[in-house]
């Protein structure tokens, strides 16, 4: 069956652009995380989509914000785009809310210029 | 919040030896214990979880021993091979319907031919 799918797989934005990232998780899995990535800070949990409500939500700024369709899809946004927001942003997904078994997408290499 | 540190960062082995990889946690309350590899351009994958009901855990070459005591899980790998070479990261959540992981930084393995 198919894994989880992120587009786009690469992405340059500029600073002050916004950017939309898409998730579609495994067929049947219906809870759906952010992760953002970096050499420095490894992985951070971003937010946690379950039944198209957000369940859970990490310690980032409001310009970091996602939601999830009625087909388990799931999307996230950055406003305001900085620096510092380059990064590997991956998405994960599970059948049930929480973390068990989760699958990660192979991410979105998002980088700011 | 809870705090997950891994030792060593990088760790280099002979093929066929034996690799161990620690992680340390700081909260009592976590439960769920998750192993991810992750290999260049790939999402980490899911190797082996253990939860906090058990001490050990096996697959094939990999094992995963926990110690609630001291706060400490560990990942052994016996027999490795070259394509056991990649990113592995430890990660500590207390289960339940609002958890996120905690991940540690990586260590990177490599294994010598």
């Amino acid at each position: 069956k198919a894994g989880v799918t992120q587009t786009p797989r690469y992405l340059i934005k500029t600073r002050g652009q916004q950017v939309t990232l898409s998730c579609s998780p495994i067929s049947g899995h219906r809870s759906v995380s952010w992760y953002q990535q970096t050499p420095g800070q490894g992985l951070q949990f971003l937010f946690e989509y379950f039944s198209e409500t957000q369940r859970n939500k990490g310690n980032f700024p409001g310009r970091f914000s996602g939601r999830q369709f009625s087909n388990s899809r799931s999307e996230m946004n950055v406003s305001t785009l900085e620096l510092g927001d380059s990064a590997l942003y991956l998405c994960a997904s599970s059948f049930e809310q929480g973390n068990y078994g989760y699958t990660f997408g192979s991410g979105t290499r998002l980088t700011v210029v | 919040g809870e705090n997950v540190e891994q030792h060593p960062s990088t760790l280099s082995v002979q093929e066929g030896d034996s690799a161990v990889i620690k992680c340390t946690y700081s909260d009592s309350a976590s439960n769920y214990f998750p192993w991810y590899k992750q290999e260049l351009g790939k999402g980490p994958q899911l190797i082996i979880d253990i939860r906090s009901n058990v001490g050990e855990k096996k697959d094939q070459r990999i094992a995963v021993t926990l110690n609630k005591t001291a706060k400490h899980f560990s990942l052994h790998i016996t027999e490795t091979q070259p394509e056991d070479s990649a990113v592995y990261f430890c990660a500590a959540s207390i289960s339940g319907a609002n958890s996120k992981l905690t991940f540690g930084k990586g260590i990177t393995l490599s294994v010598r031919p």
